[in-house]
């Protein structure tokens, strides 16, 4: 299947930075993006779907002043966590759509990353 | 998109066939039945997804009831490195997954 890949896979930070996580379609083009956020022992959470060359769509109560993402081409979406507090500790996974025939998608996804603010 | 419930857990002897229940009574007729597995701390991993037509990959069968209703996924030869969370999720076209609770799936040796 298609590869995704994600960059750090793991990241600590203080509270306070802000922290940049990368996304990118390895060997297809991807107009759209997904983010989730994973807490432990809880079911991965959509945040926002990222669509090239447009301005993100966030689920309700994801402050998109504090989760900045950016969807510059067809193979990269970034995730920017500002001001990051403890509280924002935690598993960020990205997936990209691809066609897989007829009217259905295959969403890839990538390996995620562990974002620990201490 | 249509809701689905799955058991909490199941456990399953390596080697044996694991077939993991998926309901979805309020499917529409556009909509897809896709699963997907998540192991510990790794991104979810799809498996397979079908309409109507029961599917087979190299992964695992699909397992479609003629009214839509309910699926069922079957791994034929389970192994130890299967033992993750498995989650059945029904969305149409282009739209973000939905994941639920899924079913963790013991494979014990």
């Amino acid at each position: 299947g298609a590869v995704v890949s994600q960059h750090p896979s793991r990241v600590i930070c203080k509270s306070g930075t802000s922290v940049k996580i990368e996304c990118r379609s390895l060997d297809f083009q991807a107009t759209t993006m997904f983010w989730y956020r994973q807490f432990p022992k809880k079911s991965l959470m959509l945040m926002a779907t990222s669509n090239e060359g447009s301005k993100a769509t966030y689920e309700q109560g994801v402050e998109k002043d504090k989760f900045l993402i950016n969807h510059a081409s067809l193979t990269l979406s970034t995730l920017t966590v500002t001001s990051a507090h403890p509280e924002d500790s935690s598993f960020y996974i990205c997936s990209a759509n691809g066609l897989a025939g007829g009217s259905s998608y295959e969403q890839y996804f990538g390996p995620g990353t562990r974002l620990t603010v201490t | 998109d249509a809701k689905t419930t799955q058991p909490t857990s199941m456990d399953c002897a390596e080697g044996r066939a694991a077939n993991l229940p998926c309901n979805h009574s309020t499917i529409s007729g556009n909509e897809y039945v896709y699963w997907y597995r998540q192991i510990h701390s790794q991104g979810p991993q799809y498996i397979i997804h079908g309409l109507k037509n029961n599917e087979t990959n190299e992964m695992a069968s699909l397992i479609i009831t003629e009214d839509r209703k309910s699926s069922t996924l079957i791994l034929p030869h389970a192994t130890l490195r299967d033992t993750a969370v498995y989650y059945c999720i029904v969305i149409r076209g282009n739209t973000p997954l939905v994941f639920g609770k899924g079913t963790r799936l013991s494979v014990i040796a």
